[in-house]
């Protein structure tokens, strides 16, 4: 087995002001992704990376940016921090890049922009 | 493109009932399809996923059988418990060997068993 891990978890920031998520991975996984949630509603892809230094936007990549430094590890930047935005940020992995297996998801960050 | 249509809302069960939350989905040829479910303040699991025509899925008393006559994979449980109560999400991948890494989440079923 293996766990995700998504820091931090809770995540308050400032109208305009640029933030950044962190995730890891210890599945030895290919592929990560980004979704953000939204209260009550279901899953958007952001930024999904297939191998280490590899990024594809998803549906809703405008306002992010998205880093996969290493296997282990990717990063998603809100560009520009929306005021009253309010959302999770998950993270998930998934053994290979087909699309054919599933996914394995963190405990998301939680984000608030006053 | 490809989609996912499940039942939508909330389903309102008492112990003990039977469940079936629907899922039908569009896409060409076998597609891979997946149960999630996603307590509060959690990141959604995977239950279970098929990837053939009549193939059945199982995980925690969930079942589902991917029927590609009516592209449809139910999600259904004889017996529900207040744990149970959690959003549901149904998801379609790639056919095996496919090059697409995304998934396609169906928008959520809030399943709520009072006891």
């Amino acid at each position: 087995g293996g766990i995700i891990t998504q820091t931090p978890k809770f995540l308050i920031g400032q109208e305009g002001q640029k933030l950044t998520l962190k995730c890891q991975q210890n599945f030895n996984h290919d592929t990560m992704y980004w979704y953000r949630q939204d209260s009550g509603k279901g899953l958007r892809l952001i930024y999904y990376s297939i191998t280490e230094n590899d990024l594809q936007k998803g549906d809703l990549s405008e306002g992010y940016d998205a880093s996969r430094e290493k296997k282990s590890s990717f990063s998603l930047t809100v560009t520009s921090a929306q005021k009253n935005e309010m959302a999770v940020f998950l993270c998930a992995s998934s053994i290979d890049p087909t699309g054919s297996y599933e996914q394995y998801f963190g405990p998301g960050t939680r984000l608030t922009v006053l | 493109g490809d989609s996912v249509t499940q039942t939508e809302g909330q389903v309102a069960l008492s112990e003990e009932d039977f469940l079936t939350i629907h899922c039908n989905y569009s896409a060409s040829g076998y597609p891979a399809l997946f149960w999630y479910v996603q307590y509060p303040g959690e990141g959604p699991q995977f239950l279970f996923r098929a990837s053939r025509d009549k193939e059945k899925g199982s995980s925690r008393g969930f079942e589902a059988t991917y029927d590609k006559g009516t592209t449809s994979f139910h999600l259904r449980k004889a017996s529900v418990q207040e744990s149970d109560s959690a959003v549901y999400y149904c998801a379609l991948g790639a056919p095996s060997g496919g090059s697409n890494a995304k998934l396609t989440f169906g928008k959520g079923t809030k399943l709520s068993v009072k006891s």
